[in-house]
Protein backbone atom coordinates (compact mmCIF):
# COMPACT_ATOMS: atom_id res chain seq x y z
CA UNK A 1 0.00 0.00 0.00
CA UNK A 2 1.20 3.59 -0.85
CA UNK A 3 2.59 5.33 2.33
CA UNK A 4 4.60 8.12 3.11
CA UNK A 5 6.69 8.59 6.38
CA UNK A 6 8.09 11.61 7.85
CA UNK A 7 10.65 12.24 10.16
CA UNK A 8 9.67 12.77 13.81
CA UNK A 9 9.47 16.12 15.36
CA UNK A 10 12.19 18.88 15.53
CA UNK A 11 12.87 21.77 18.25
CA UNK A 12 15.33 25.03 16.86
CA UNK A 13 16.55 27.67 17.92
CA UNK A 14 15.57 31.05 15.50
CA UNK A 15 18.32 31.73 13.47
CA UNK A 16 18.90 27.43 12.60
CA UNK A 17 18.37 25.13 9.54
CA UNK A 18 15.33 22.41 10.00
CA UNK A 19 15.21 19.27 7.29
CA UNK A 20 12.60 16.88 6.92
CA UNK A 21 12.17 13.80 5.09
CA UNK A 22 9.79 12.23 3.61
CA UNK A 23 9.96 8.01 2.53
CA UNK A 24 7.54 6.61 0.22
CA UNK A 25 6.65 3.13 -0.40
CA UNK A 26 4.40 1.23 -2.56
CA UNK A 27 3.94 2.75 -5.52
CA UNK A 28 7.03 4.02 -8.23
CA UNK A 29 8.92 6.84 -6.62
CA UNK A 30 9.56 8.81 -10.17
CA UNK A 31 5.81 8.58 -11.13
CA UNK A 32 4.10 11.17 -8.68
CA UNK A 33 5.37 14.98 -7.52
CA UNK A 34 5.84 15.53 -3.90
CA UNK A 35 4.68 18.69 -2.46
CA UNK A 36 5.76 20.06 0.96
CA UNK A 37 2.57 21.99 2.92
CA UNK A 38 3.02 23.59 6.65
CA UNK A 39 -0.12 24.52 8.61
CA UNK A 40 0.74 27.35 11.82
CA UNK A 41 -1.60 26.65 14.62
CA UNK A 42 -5.22 27.27 13.99
CA UNK A 43 -4.11 28.54 10.36
CA UNK A 44 -4.51 27.24 6.72
CA UNK A 45 -2.18 25.14 4.71
CA UNK A 46 0.23 26.71 2.71
CA UNK A 47 2.27 24.95 -0.16
CA UNK A 48 5.92 25.64 0.02
CA UNK A 49 7.27 24.01 -2.84
CA UNK A 50 7.49 20.68 -4.71
CA UNK A 51 9.98 18.09 -6.16
CA UNK A 52 9.30 15.67 -9.56
CA UNK A 53 11.65 12.47 -8.34
CA UNK A 54 12.25 11.81 -11.92
CA UNK A 55 13.59 14.72 -13.44
CA UNK A 56 14.70 16.71 -10.16
CA UNK A 57 12.85 19.75 -10.98
CA UNK A 58 11.52 22.02 -8.23
CA UNK A 59 9.21 24.74 -7.52
CA UNK A 60 8.81 26.68 -4.72
CA UNK A 61 6.63 29.29 -3.07
CA UNK A 62 7.42 32.97 -3.90
CA UNK A 63 7.06 33.48 0.06
CA UNK A 64 9.58 30.63 1.05
CA UNK A 65 11.91 31.26 -2.28
CA UNK A 66 15.75 31.72 -0.59
CA UNK A 67 14.99 29.78 2.03
CA UNK A 68 13.84 26.38 1.52
CA UNK A 69 15.02 23.60 -0.22
CA UNK A 70 13.54 20.60 -1.64
CA UNK A 71 15.74 17.27 -2.33
CA UNK A 72 15.59 13.61 -3.34
CA UNK A 73 17.24 10.26 -2.57
CA UNK A 74 16.45 7.88 -5.35
CA UNK A 75 18.26 5.07 -4.00
CA UNK A 76 16.11 5.78 -0.45
CA UNK A 77 12.85 6.60 -2.08
CA UNK A 78 12.97 9.60 0.06
CA UNK A 79 12.71 13.67 -0.15
CA UNK A 80 13.36 16.23 1.91
CA UNK A 81 12.49 19.73 2.74
CA UNK A 82 14.87 21.72 4.39
CA UNK A 83 13.92 25.77 5.65
CA UNK A 84 16.66 27.59 6.81
CA UNK A 85 17.03 31.02 8.64
CA UNK A 86 14.40 29.93 11.28
CA UNK A 87 12.16 32.25 12.85
CA UNK A 88 9.18 31.73 15.93
CA UNK A 89 6.39 32.19 12.75
CA UNK A 90 7.31 28.88 11.22
CA UNK A 91 6.48 26.70 14.13
CA UNK A 92 4.06 24.87 11.91
CA UNK A 93 3.05 21.11 10.70
CA UNK A 94 4.80 20.18 7.85
CA UNK A 95 3.71 17.91 5.50
CA UNK A 96 4.72 16.11 2.48
CA UNK A 97 1.64 14.69 0.15
CA UNK A 98 1.67 13.08 -3.26
CA UNK A 99 -0.01 14.31 -6.42
CA UNK A 100 0.58 15.58 -9.75
CA UNK A 101 -3.24 17.16 -9.64
CA UNK A 102 -5.30 15.30 -6.70
CA UNK A 103 -3.04 14.64 -3.75
CA UNK A 104 -4.25 11.34 -2.76
CA UNK A 105 -1.62 10.57 0.00
CA UNK A 106 0.13 12.53 2.66
CA UNK A 107 2.55 11.70 5.04
CA UNK A 108 1.39 12.29 8.76
CA UNK A 109 3.22 15.42 9.35
CA UNK A 110 6.39 16.20 11.19
CA UNK A 111 5.84 19.20 13.94
CA UNK A 112 8.81 21.84 13.74
CA UNK A 113 8.62 24.50 17.04
CA UNK A 114 10.76 27.00 16.96
CA UNK A 115 11.52 28.34 20.64
CA UNK A 116 14.90 30.28 21.91
CA UNK B 1 -2.03 36.25 -8.28
CA UNK B 2 -4.86 33.89 -7.54
CA UNK B 3 -7.08 34.04 -4.70
CA UNK B 4 -9.06 31.35 -2.74
CA UNK B 5 -11.90 32.70 -1.21
CA UNK B 6 -14.02 30.39 1.11
CA UNK B 7 -16.64 30.69 2.89
CA UNK B 8 -18.45 30.28 5.49
CA UNK B 9 -15.65 29.89 7.39
CA UNK B 10 -17.60 27.99 9.72
CA UNK B 11 -21.01 26.54 10.41
CA UNK B 12 -22.75 24.05 12.61
CA UNK B 13 -25.60 21.45 11.08
CA UNK B 14 -27.56 19.21 12.83
CA UNK B 15 -27.18 15.52 11.75
CA UNK B 16 -29.02 14.33 8.40
CA UNK B 17 -29.39 18.09 7.29
CA UNK B 18 -27.41 19.46 3.84
CA UNK B 19 -24.35 21.34 4.02
CA UNK B 20 -22.60 23.57 1.06
CA UNK B 21 -20.07 25.26 0.78
CA UNK B 22 -18.64 27.95 -1.34
CA UNK B 23 -15.07 28.74 -2.86
CA UNK B 24 -14.25 31.33 -5.24
CA UNK B 25 -11.23 31.81 -7.56
CA UNK B 26 -10.25 35.65 -8.46
CA UNK B 27 -9.34 34.32 -11.73
CA UNK B 28 -10.13 30.81 -14.20
CA UNK B 29 -8.93 28.00 -12.86
CA UNK B 30 -11.11 25.66 -15.21
CA UNK B 31 -11.70 22.53 -13.97
CA UNK B 32 -8.48 22.43 -11.51
CA UNK B 33 -9.84 22.04 -7.99
CA UNK B 34 -9.63 19.59 -5.14
CA UNK B 35 -11.59 19.55 -1.61
CA UNK B 36 -9.92 18.07 1.34
CA UNK B 37 -11.46 17.00 4.64
CA UNK B 38 -9.02 17.57 8.20
CA UNK B 39 -9.68 15.51 11.09
CA UNK B 40 -8.05 17.32 14.24
CA UNK B 41 -4.57 16.33 14.59
CA UNK B 42 -4.56 14.19 10.75
CA UNK B 43 -3.24 15.20 7.40
CA UNK B 44 -5.83 16.55 5.44
CA UNK B 45 -7.78 13.52 3.05
CA UNK B 46 -9.23 14.00 -0.46
CA UNK B 47 -12.40 14.00 -0.95
CA UNK B 48 -13.35 15.13 -4.38
CA UNK B 49 -11.09 16.20 -7.18
CA UNK B 50 -10.90 17.99 -10.67
CA UNK B 51 -13.99 19.76 -8.84
CA UNK B 52 -16.35 16.92 -9.23
CA UNK B 53 -14.89 13.62 -8.94
CA UNK B 54 -15.57 11.64 -6.15
CA UNK B 55 -11.96 10.26 -4.51
CA UNK B 56 -11.88 6.22 -4.02
CA UNK B 57 -13.48 5.42 -1.37
CA UNK B 58 -15.10 8.71 -0.40
CA UNK B 59 -18.88 7.82 0.47
CA UNK B 60 -21.27 9.41 -2.06
CA UNK B 61 -22.83 11.85 -0.02
CA UNK B 62 -19.86 13.95 -0.56
CA UNK B 63 -20.19 16.03 -4.11
CA UNK B 64 -18.80 18.60 -5.69
CA UNK B 65 -19.40 21.22 -8.67
CA UNK B 66 -18.53 23.99 -10.32
CA UNK B 67 -15.66 25.40 -13.21
CA UNK B 68 -13.77 28.55 -14.18
CA UNK B 69 -14.05 30.86 -11.05
CA UNK B 70 -17.09 29.28 -8.59
CA UNK B 71 -17.28 25.64 -7.11
CA UNK B 72 -19.87 23.80 -4.69
CA UNK B 73 -18.40 21.19 -1.97
CA UNK B 74 -21.74 19.29 -0.89
CA UNK B 75 -23.02 17.03 2.10
CA UNK B 76 -26.15 15.67 1.13
CA UNK B 77 -26.77 14.17 4.87
CA UNK B 78 -24.40 15.19 7.21
CA UNK B 79 -23.16 12.43 9.46
CA UNK B 80 -21.46 12.63 13.06
CA UNK B 81 -18.27 11.31 11.76
CA UNK B 82 -18.70 14.27 8.79
CA UNK B 83 -17.24 16.87 11.78
CA UNK B 84 -13.86 18.67 10.61
CA UNK B 85 -12.67 21.55 8.62
CA UNK B 86 -13.04 21.34 4.55
CA UNK B 87 -10.34 23.04 2.51
CA UNK B 88 -10.36 23.71 -1.06
CA UNK B 89 -7.40 23.75 -2.86
CA UNK B 90 -6.56 25.21 -6.92
CA UNK B 91 -3.73 23.89 -8.77
CA UNK B 92 -4.31 25.82 -11.64
CA UNK B 93 -0.82 27.16 -11.24
CA UNK B 94 0.92 27.24 -7.54
CA UNK B 95 -1.26 25.44 -5.46
CA UNK B 96 -3.03 27.34 -3.15
CA UNK B 97 -5.39 26.61 -0.49
CA UNK B 98 -9.29 28.09 0.79
CA UNK B 99 -9.06 29.60 4.13
CA UNK B 100 -11.43 26.64 5.50
CA UNK B 101 -14.73 25.85 6.60
CA UNK B 102 -15.02 24.20 10.14
CA UNK B 103 -17.80 22.00 10.64
CA UNK B 104 -19.89 21.45 13.98
CA UNK B 105 -22.72 19.35 14.83
CA UNK B 106 -25.64 21.52 16.28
Amino acid sequence: QVQLVQSGAEVRKPGASVKVSCKASGYIFTSFVIHWVRQAPGQRLEWMGWINPGNDNTKYSQKFQGRVTVTRDMSASTTYMELSSLKYEDTAIYYCARGNREWDYWGQGTLVTVSS
Amino acid sequence: DIQMTQSPSSLSASVGDRVTITCQASQDIRNYLNWYQQKPGKAPKLLIYDASNLATGVPSRFSGSGSATDFTFTISSLQPEDIATYYCQQYDNFPLFGGGTRVEIK
